[in-house]
């Protein structure tokens, strides 16, 4: 099965800040890749599809990158309602699996 | 709006059943591959199943193979989690996730609230 890890984690940053978040793969994943952002007691909400595609209504700050085993998360300006858990999912044989979350708190 | 209620979630012993549902309305809901995903109390997201928008395939974490269930009644526009021999280690918040796309991975677009499954003696 393939496993994920994200890093850094957690990770300390100020409003306005350019943050970047990676998830790497044990093995090829394409671009099947998604990000969600998750804040405390509530719901996943998704970023990220597709590796790079927006979502839509996600502000256009947020971009993703990355093909194969290797991807990023950029907030190119973080905000107030940004400060949140972050998860990258993959899809591979059926199977769909999680980071670990990267947590972006208030330095 | 497009939403999803969980319900059936509670206070279990372990080695006992439960069963989840999953209310989906204001999509065509037999379009859509639904996902079941777990979060244990302070710990990260984790998949626990997928059935196709037929019902035809369904797919599990190596952890609840052989314990857990999922099934779908597209004339009820309701998915379900049937969860056997329980054990302390399921507990967890069970959300019910729509695939953004049926037959290829973009992604979970829209998720319910969450239920709550403590499994205690």
């Amino acid at each position: 099965d393939i496993q994920m890890t994200q890093s850094p984690s957690p990770l300390s940053a100020s409003v306005g800040d350019r943050v970047t978040i990676t998830c790497r793969a044990s093995q090829s994943i394409s671009s099947w890749l998604a990000w969600y952002q998750q804040k405390p007691g509530k719901a996943p909400k998704l970023l990220i599809y597709k590796a790079s595609s927006l979502e839509s209504g996600v502000p256009s700050r947020f971009s993703g990158s990355g093909s194969g085993t290797e991807f990023t998360l950029t907030i190119s300006s973080l905000q107030p309602d940004d400060f949140a858990t972050y998860y990258c999912q993959q899809y591979n044989s059926y199977l769909f699996t999680f980071g670990p979350g990267t947590k972006v708190d208030i330095k | 709006q497009v939403q999803l209620v969980e319900s059936g979630g509670g206070v279990v012993q372990p080695g006992r059943s439960l069963r989840l549902s999953c209310a989906a309305s204001r999509f065509t809901f037999s379009n859509y591959g639904m996902h079941w995903v777990r979060q244990a109390p302070g710990k990260g997201l984790e998949w626990v199943a997928v059935i196709w928008y037929d019902g035809t395939n369904k797919y599990y974490t190596d952890s609840v193979k052989g314990r857990f269930t999922i099934s779908r009644d597209n004339s009820k526009n309701t998915l379900y989690l049937q969860m056997n021999s329980l054990r302390a280690e399921d507990t967890a918040v069970y959300y019910c996730a729509r695939e953004k796309v049926a037959g290829t991975f973009y992604g979970m677009d829209v998720w319910g609230q969450g239920t709550t499954v403590t499994v205690s003696s």
